[in-house]
């Protein structure tokens, strides 16, 4: 099973910051990770596909890099609206699996 | 549109069985390279991965639960079933059911929870 580990955990930040989330798989799964936004009760959003590409409708401050083991999220310019829990999930290899998870408040 | 709507019950005893119905629109499970899967997420933590069914009806399972998962689909009705035997209290969550379209999970429901307690 491929494990993914997401950092940190847990994120403050203001408003207009950039934030960055990072995602390390346990071996390397090419560009088949994905990123999705989940808001308190409510069910999780597709971001970024593929490692960079970004789902349609999806605000232009979030983007997507990395390749093999590494990748990150980035969102720059943070609004209010992008409190959420972070998750990357990689869908190169059974059984899919999910992130742990990165909350990010808003000061 | 795309929609996907999961239904069942919101509660269930421990040794039973749960059975939930993802009903979509907006997509034909008989097109090469759709698939369904459903996914569930325990209160305050994160997703888990259950099980995939392919346009061929091929069948993929998390390897931690495939003896107690069997899923299928209904093209006609547009619908996907989950089932999932003998229920434990651990298996308390929402479940959502999602389009995998290119192995990516592009849509999903809205979830449904699910609380196991006698």
């Amino acid at each position: 099973e491929i494990v993914l580990a997401q950092s940190p955990d847990f994120q403050s930040v203001t408003p207009k910051e950039r934030i960055t989330i990072t995602c390390r798989a346990s071996q390397g799964i090419a560009t088949s990770l994905h990123w999705f936004q989940q808001k308190p009760g409510q069910s999780p959003k597709l971001l970024i596909k593929d490692a960079s590409q970004s789902f349609s409708g999806v605000p232009s401050r979030f983007s997507g890099s990395g390749s093999g083991t590494d990748f990150t999220l980035t969102i720059d310019s943070l609004e209010a609206e992008d409190a959420a829990t972070y998750y990357c999930h990689q869908s190169h290899a059974l059984p899919r699996t999910f992130g742990q998870g990165t909350k990010v408040e808003i000061k | 549109q795309i929609t996907l709507t999961e239904s069942g019950p919101t509660l269930v005893k421990p040794t039973q069985t749960l059975t939930l119905t993802c009903t979509f629109s907006g997509f034909s499970l008989s097109t090469v390279g759709v698939a369904v899967g459903w996914i569930r997420q325990p209160p305050g933590k994160a997703l888990e991965w259950l099980a995939l069914i392919y346009w061929d009806d091929d069948k993929r399972y998390s390897p931690s639960l495939k003896s107690r998962l069997t899923i299928t689909k209904d093209t006609s009705k547009n619908q996907v079933v989950l089932t999932m035997t003998n229920m434990d209290p651990v298996d308390t969550a929402t479940y959502y059911c999602a389009l995998d379209s290119g192995s990516i999970f592009d849509h999903w429901g809205q979830g449904t929870q699910v609380t196991v307690s006698s």
